[in-house]
């Protein structure tokens, strides 16, 4: 089974350009995460979302940061214009609902590690 | 919102059992404990969850007692490959579920 799919994995852009980053997650997951995680530090979440709705975004830059799941699957994570702050790796990670509702197992991409010059 | 401590590092060596223990004094009822494990390069990896008591799995087990405020995770007889950061959480049962608060996790590394 194909895990979660990011791209790219690594971006490097000027402060002040716009810059896009791409999540698949597992078949069947209706739940989706965009994580931020800065050297040396756990991942920070930054919004999550139950099929196309986003349901909690109250971590998410919401000046320079923005996201969609359009569909229901696959999201993108953007960020325009890009700061000097923003170099970190971004995590999506999925999930299925079980009965344990609060805290479901997530599953992690691989992460595309951002650096703004 | 319940606030976990763990250590900030440790080392070990080959063969040897490794015990990770995580402090959540503020732990509410409905929390569960959840650790995490982080590869260089990668995303993290559930690794176990438990309420009370003991779990265990093929990986590893993990001890709750009575009053919760605690856990130790138990990896036995690590190997290089276990070389990682471990993230201990606990359930943030907040009007948005699911959410997982990482703190600076463990940064474990076995010798040879």
């Amino acid at each position: 089974e194909a895990g979660v799919v990011q791209s790219p994995r690594y971006k490097i852009i000027e402060k002040k350009q716009p810059v896009a980053f791409w999540c698949n997650p597992i078949s069947g997951h209706n739940t989706l995460y965009w994580y931020r995680q800065n050297l040396g530090q756990g991942p920070e979440l930054l919004i999550r979302y139950e099929n196309e709705e986003a349901v909690d975004d109250s971590q998410l830059p919401k000046d320079r940061f923005s996201a969609e799941r359009l569909k229901g699957v696959d999201s993108t994570l953007k960020i325009q214009p890009a700061e000097l702050g923003d170099s970190a790796v971004y995590l999506c990670a999925s999930s299925h609902p079980q009965d344990m509702t609060l805290y479901n197992e997530q599953f992690f991409g691989p992460g595309t590690r951002l650096t703004v010059l | 919102l319940a606030k976990t401590t763990q250590p900030i590092s440790m080392d070990s060596y080959e063969g040897q059992e490794v015990n990770i223990t995580c402090s959540h004094n503020n732990i509410a009822t409905n929390d569960y404990i959840t650790w995490y494990q982080q590869f260089p390069s990668q995303g993290p990896r559930f690794i176990i969850q438990g309420y009370k008591t003991k779990v265990t799995n093929e990986v590893a087990s993990l001890f709750i007692p009575a009053d919760r405020k605690s856990s130790t995770l138990s990896l036995p007889r690590v190997s290089l490959s276990d070389t990682a950061v471990y993230y201990c959480l606990v359930g943030d049962d907040g009007a948005a579920g699911n959410k997982l608060t990482f703190g600076g996790g463990t940064r474990v590394l076995v010798k040879p």
